[in-house]
């Protein structure tokens, strides 16, 4: 059964560019839900998504979008992007969502802002 | 406004003896708690977790403790091994909320 994966594993922008991160989700899991992780702050939750809807969002400002596609599929959009965007971003897939509480992550992809 | 807490961001352990890994949380709304795992260049992975209507809940090596009233959990390694060495994260959930709040996450690194 193929894991989670997430592209691009690494990338590089400049402040003020924007960048899309892909997920691809376990097979029949139809949550896909995303975070941030810093030095010091963890795991911060982004949104979720569940069969196309927006289930949930964090504390996260408005240039941070996502969307999920009709195969469960997810993409996230940093639009102007600031330093302090360099992060690793998970996308974690689940088969009945993050109130189940056990979630299957990808690699991340390891976003660097210069 | 930090809902789950790690305060050590690093534990050293001797292999063989027990690892205790700490949690604290403010929201007495959280009614399930979990434990994942992460080594470098890897996702995190779910390792075990408890529902609050328990005090423990235990998985080979593994258990977790649950003291509601203190707001506090922790989890134990015994024996601890070099491949327990990775980041431990605690993270907790209000089913209502539908949202997985983590910790910053506790280093620990197993010595031979």
């Amino acid at each position: 059964k193929a894991g989670v994966t997430q592209t691009p594993r690494y990338l590089i922008k400049t402040r003020g560019q924007q960048v899309t991160l892909s997920c691809s989700p376990i097979s029949g899991h139809r949550s896909v839900s995303w975070y941030q992780q810093t030095p010091g702050q963890g795991l911060q939750f982004l949104f979720e998504y569940f069969s196309e809807t927006q289930r949930n969002k964090g504390n996260f400002p408005g240039r941070f979008s996502g969307r999920q596609f009709s195969n469960s599929r997810s993409e996230m959009n940093v639009s102007t992007l600031e330093l302090g965007d360099s992060a690793l971003y998970l996308c974690a897939s689940s088969l009945g969502g993050v109130n189940t509480g056990e979630l299957f992550f990808g690699e991340g992809s390891r976003l660097t802002v210069l | 406004d930090q809902q789950v807490k790690q305060n050590s961001p690093s534990l050293s352990v001797q292999e063989g003896r027990i690892s205790i890994l700490n949690c604290d949380y403010t929201n007495s709304m959280f009614d399930y708690f979990l434990w994942y795992k992460k080594y470098p260049a890897e996702g995190p992975t779910f390792l075990i977790s408890i529902s609050s209507i328990k005090d423990k809940n235990e998985d080979g090596r593994f258990t977790v403790f649950l003291n509601k009233s203190a707001k506090h959990l922790s989890l134990h390694i015994v024996p601890s091994q070099p491949g327990d060495s990775a980041v431990y994260f605690c993270a907790a959930l209000s089913a209502g909320a539908q949202k997985l709040v983590f910790g910053q996450g506790t280093r620990l690194t197993i010595n031979p």
